[in-house]
């Protein structure tokens, strides 16, 4: 079966700009969450959302924000983008009641300059 | 605060060597521990979890919850498992893991 995908794969933005990333988890899986990869912090915990509700909320500002529809797929926006959202944004899905089967996607590299 | 540290941002060997790469965590509750592995140009892929106690790729890792460890080892080392290697902590009924910063394992031939 398919697994999670997330587009688009590269993106370039300039400072000030916003930017939306997509997700679509695997089928039958109805909980999203997104993570932030950097050199410098790691990978962290922004959000996930399950049946189109945010459950759960990393350390992030308003910039950061994210929704999921029906069908499961999710999106991520950030605005106003800084020279530090420049990462790698992760997501990963799950059938939402424990941590069976997370998987992760292969990210999307966001680079603002 | 949940916390994962893994002390070693690199761990060079030589192919047939033993490995360990360590991993400590800080949690009040009943932790969940994984391993996690991403190989170069690939996605981020689970390689163990404490609660399977199943054997990857030789990989082991046992919890010591008095130690608070989570230590991954491997018996002989091989050219293959040159990746990046993360310890994650998640907690049972919330589908979020905290990671640590990550140990890059090199073996060499």
């Amino acid at each position: 079966k398919a697994g999670v995908t997330q587009t688009p794969r590269y993106l370039i933005k300039t400072r000030g700009q916003q930017v939306t990333l997509s997700c679509s988890p695997i089928s039958g899986h109805r909980s999203v969450s997104w993570y932030q990869q950097t050199p410098g912090q790691g990978l962290q915990f922004l959000f996930e959302y399950f049946s189109e509700t945010q459950r759960n909320k990393g350390n992030f500002p308003g910039r950061f924000s994210g929704r999921q529809f029906s069908n499961s797929r999710s999106e991520m926006n950030v605005s106003t983008l800084e020279l530090g959202d420049s990462a790698l944004y992760l997501c990963a899905s799950s059938a939402g009641d424990n941590m069976d089967g997370y998987t992760f996607g292969s990210g999307t590299r966001l680079t603002v300059v | 605060a949940q916390r994962v540290t893994q002390p070693e941002k690199l761990l060079s060997v030589f192919k047939g060597a033993p490995v360990e790469l360590k991993c400590n965590y800080s949690y009040s509750g009943s932790p969940e521990l994984f391993w996690y592995v991403q190989y170069s140009r690939q996605r981020l892929q689970l390689l163990l979890r404490h609660i399977s106690r199943e054997s990857i790729k030789g990989f082991t890792a046992d919890l010591n919850k008095g130690e608070t460890s989570f230590h991954l080892k491997k018996p002989f080392a091989q050219e293959e498992d040159s990746a990046m290697y993360y310890c994650a902590l998640g907690n049972t009924g919330f589908q979020k893991l905290v990671f640590g910063t990550g140990t890059r394992l090199l073996v060499s031939p």
